[in-house]
């Protein structure tokens, strides 16, 4: 089965700075993969995702880089706020016909004032 | 709006006795997922639903069952609740598009079970 590991596990920045959070997955077939942002006592909910057939993609200060032949993605966040701090899962889904998506353990983001 | 909804938002529960918890989804989603998540861990997915058909996990224990009656309902039923199985209990759905994939989760606020 897919296999994805997530780093680093924390990691703490000055606001303003940049945030980088990165993925990597074992299953070539994995075609989707999203980025959910979890704060504290709150449920995951989607920040940005990439699909395959796309190398980048940019929502304002979030930005998402995918690697098909590394089979590595990562979360770029830039000018980052206090309100960013939160749990970052990473995940990737197994293929067009296939239910569900593995998550990564999850990287703890905090964005000192 | 259309919504996750899961029911109770808490539930506590007396080792061995069993309980369930319910989901409900105004979304359409063909797809639908239960998570057990622990307190600074990643969600562990349990099972989950596409369309009709059952894929458990090969990690979810025995005492773990699931019912999805229609397209709009999931339930997760503990047979026998340990103090292990405390957690918060997150449903999700999503859409899984034909010749595009699987689509954004869309999570409930979870169920935060306690055992005693």
């Amino acid at each position: 089965g897919e296999n994805v590991e997530q780093h680093p596990s924390t990691l703490s920045v000055q606001e303003g700075d940049s945030a980088v959070i990165k993925c990597t997955y074992s299953d070539s077939a994995s075609n989707y993969f999203p980025w959910y942002k979890q704060e504290l006592g709150k449920r995951p909910q989607l920040i940005i995702d990439i699909r395959s057939n796309v190398g980048e993609k940019k929502d304002q200060r979030i930005a998402v880089t995918l690697n098909k032949t590394a089979k590595h993605f990562s979360l770029h966040i830039t000018e980052t706020q206090p309100e960013d701090s939160a749990v970052y899962f990473c995940a990737a889904s197994m293929g067009t016909n296939a239910g569900k998506s593995t998550f990564g353990d999850g990287t703890t983001l905090t964005v000192k004032p | 709006d259309a919504m996750v909804i899961q029911n109770p938002r808490y539930q506590v529960t007396q080792f061995g006795k069993p309980v369930t918890l319910s989901c409900s989804q105004t979304l359409n989603h063909n797809v639908m997922y239960w998570y057990q998540q622990k307190s600074s861990q990643a969600p562990k997915l349990l099972f989950h639903y596409y369309d009709k058909d059952f894929n458990n996990e090969a990690d979810t224990p025995d005492n773990f069952q699931s019912r999805r009656p229609n397209t709009s309902f999931c339930f997760l039923d503990i047979r026998s609740p340990g103090l292990g199985d405390a957690a918060m209990y997150l449903c999700a759905t999503s859409r899984n598009r034909p010749g595009q994939g699987l689509g954004e989760q869309f999570f409930g606020p979870g169920t935060r079970l306690t055992v005693l």
